[in-house]
């Protein structure tokens, strides 16, 4: 079956300081990847995404994510954590069934 | 831009109520889909649909069914509203992930639906 996990519900980071989002995944064949992001009132914006190939994406606003297909992760790191950068992460998995699921979320707190 | 319009941002409706959710997107995209976003379960996946007349079960797919009579246009039908259908419906659609590059959601702004 087909679905994502994210083990933290809520993270609460520095300005400044490095982040690590983590994300699992479960899927049967070659999964596609994303992260979205959503700001409080606005509607999901696509971070980053990997299919195939380099297993580190690199995408909007800073994020990059690395593809572990042996733990079966791929989670979202940004060195250096800006306030903007406060709002829920999702992460999610698809494939060539065009369906794709997302994990309950991690919400980011940055404090001054 | 691609847009993917929902009709409403806030509806309320009483229990018992059928309700119509319509999303049309402007881009001619074949997939479309329908979350429901509720605090602490993320988006779920309610039904999808990969062509006209065509849809598939989500995860969550009891108390809701859809229409798709035309490509752009993607309903979400609430038979009998309950009190624990309310939530945020978001909308998204897509090109088909089996073609490379293809591989993005685009979302609608989403309709704060509440049930009395």
């Amino acid at each position: 079956a087909q679905s994502v996990t994210q083990p933290d519900i809520h993270i609460t980071v520095s300005e400044g300081a490095s982040l690590e989002l983590r994300c699992n995944y479960s899927y049967g064949a070659t999964p596609y990847l994303f992260w979205y992001v959503q700001s409080p009132g606005q509607g999901l914006q696509l971070l980053l995404k990997y299919f195939s190939g380099d297993t580190l994406v690199q995408g909007i606003k800073g994020f990059e994510a690395e593809f572990k297909r042996s733990q079966s992760s791929f989670n979202l790191r940004k060195p250096s954590v800006h306030w903007s950068d406060a709002a829920e992460y999702f992460c999610a998995v698809g494939g060539a069934t065009n369906k794709l699921i997302f994990g309950t979320g991690t919400l980011l707190a940055v404090q001054p | 831009d691609v847009k993917v319009t929902q009709s409403s941002r806030y509806l309320v409706k009483r229990t018992g109520e059928k309700v119509f959710l319509e999303c049309v997107q402007d881009m001619d995209h074949e997939n479309m889909f329908w979350y429901r976003q509720d605090p602490g379960l993320g988006l779920r996946l309610i039904y999808f649909s990969y062509d006209v007349k065509m849809k598939e079960k989500g995860d969550i797919p009891e108390g809701y069914s859809v229409s798709r009579e035309k490509k752009e246009r993607f309903s979400l039908i609430l038979e009998s509203a309950s009190t624990n259908q309310t939530s945020m419906y978001l909308c998204a659609s897509s090109l088909d992930f089996r073609v490379r590059g293809n591989e993005k959601l685009f979302f609608g702004s989403g309709t704060q639906l509440s049930v009395l």
